[in-house]
């Protein structure tokens, strides 16, 4: 049973430009959460998804970003125009259920904005 | 995999009183982190203790991490009914090195249930 995983591992955008990040979650899990996290800092909570539903953005920055998760296929986080505060780490979790099951995280993509 | 360890795995505590949990993990460290998780919800993230510090204050929060012991606490003192949550330690979520590849994996964490 293959591991959650993302891709690009590392992506470089410059200024203005779109990034997409994608999430593969565990298989038999319908449950995705997307974190960014800065340098020596925690993790912090971005969005929650089940399949073609937002269940929680509260995480969310309101511009530029957007998240999905379609029926068929991965997770994409969508960061439109991007800024040089966007560079991070975003990493993606999935779990089986909700609430407090164990969430399982990816390797994470590590975006810089040049 | 880095891997928390979360103890107890269950907590009942009358509001007012103070709630203890504790953590072990398996490999050096560069940092420790608590996450906060209400039902339904993402993760909180909490409080990060480094590797070099011994203990950490953030409001009613502390936390301490002993090394010698992989072993690190979280107290919340003077309890509320909005403590009632699942808390988990994470360590070192951001990968060390471009091929690190780490599957990472929170414990079961600890379920806090604070009483009227």
């Amino acid at each position: 049973n293959a591991g959650v995983m993302q891709n690009p591992r590392h992506l470089v955008r410059r200024r203005g430009q779109e990034a997409r990040l994608r999430c593969s979650p565990m298989k038999g899990h319908s449950h995705v959460y997307w974190y960014r996290q800065l340098p020596e800092e925690g993790l912090k909570f971005m969005v929650y998804l089940q399949k073609e539903n937002i269940i929680d953005e509260s995480g969310m920055p309101k511009e530029r970003f957007s998240a999905e998760f379609p029926k068929e296929g991965p997770s994409i986080l969508r960061i439109q125009q991007v800024v040089r505060g966007d560079s991070a780490a975003y990493f993606c979790a999935s779990s089986e259920g909700f609430g407090t099951d164990t969430q399982y995280f990816g390797p994470g993509t590590r975006l810089t904005v040049l | 995999s880095q891997q928390g360890e979360e103890d107890p795995q269950a907590l009942s505590i009358q509001e007012g009183e103070n709630a203890t949990m504790n953590c072990s993990y398996k490999t050096s460290i560069n940092n420790l982190q608590w996450y906060r998780q209400n039902s339904g919800r993402g993760l909180v993230h909490l409080i990060l203790i480094r590797s070099n510090e011994r203990e950490k204050h953030s409001g009613r929060l502390r936390v301490t991490l002993d090394t010698s012991k992989k072993s690190s606490s979280l107290l919340i003192t003077a309890s509320r009914a909005a403590d009632t949550a699942s808390y988990f330690c994470a360590t070192d979520l951001l990968p060390r090195g471009v091929n690190r590849d780490d599957k990472i994996i929170f414990g079961k964490g600890t379920r806090l249930h604070i009483l009227p």
